[in-house]
């Protein structure tokens, strides 16, 4: 069966420190996988999506960047974090199939920057 | 105009009550729309397909109006277990872009 994980599941950072987020899908091949925010309060925003090694697209112009380097592999990644940066990270995957609108997602990652 | 919209809420009902959600969208060509489920500090599930002529799923019903951009969520014979968020999806412009709904809260009281 497919899985997927994402690490750590809670982070508190100073502003101006790096990040690194990392989601792993397992039982599976080339999926599309997401990186999601969601703000207190507030609705899912994409950040990232991927359909492949290497291929990255942006949604929002922000301090975040995120990388695929593996096939099953999706790390959202930022050099100097920013208050505003707070959030409940979620990578998802698409199951395998497009048009579905099924994602899935992992437990998510809670980011609190002070 | 945010592309998907939907009332905050909470919606604070009593059990075996029947409630429902609505939801606007700006895009008129989207084709494809859903309903999610996010329990509190919990990831996002599938909660439902949203199909042009209206689907049923149990106690949930699923509606669609073109002509006016929005989509409906009915809860019917409301449990505790039904106290979630739930969010309005949407697929954009590309066929790998869902936009979420900023959710509406339900509370279902004993």
């Amino acid at each position: 069966s497919q899985t997927i994980h994402q690490w750590p599941a809670t982070l508190v950072q100073p502003v101006g420190s790096p990040l690194s987020l990392e989601c792993t899908v397992e039982g599976t091949s080339n999926p599309n996988l997401y990186w999601y925010r969601q703000a207190a309060g507030r609705g899912l925003q994409l950040l990232f999506y991927s359909v492949g090694i290497g291929q990255i697209s942006s949604e929002v112009p922000q301090n975040l960047s995120a990388s695929r380097p593996q096939d099953r592999q999706f790390i959202l990644s930022s050099k100097k974090l920013l208050l505003s940066d707070s959030g409940f990270y979620l990578c998802a995957w698409n199951g395998g199939r497009v048009d579905t609108g099924e994602l899935f997602f992992g437990e998510g990652s809670r980011l609190t920057v002070l | 105009r945010k592309e998907v919209e939907q009332d905050p809420g909470p919606f604070n009902v009593p059990e075996g009550a029947t409630v429902a959600f609505n939801c606007t969208y700006s895009n008129s060509a989207s084709q494809s729309f859903f309903w999610y489920r996010q329990d509190c500090r919990k990831e996002p599930k599938l909660l439902m397909s949203v199909y042009s002529s209206g689907n049923e799923d149990g106690r949930f019903t699923a509606q669609l109006n073109r002509a006016s951009q929005y989509i409906s969520l009915l809860i019917r014979d409301s449990k505790l277990s039904d106290s979630a968020t739930y969010l309005c999806v949407v697929l954009g412009d590309s066929s790998y872009k869902l936009i979420f709904g900023s959710g509406t809260r339900l509370l279902v009281r004993p």
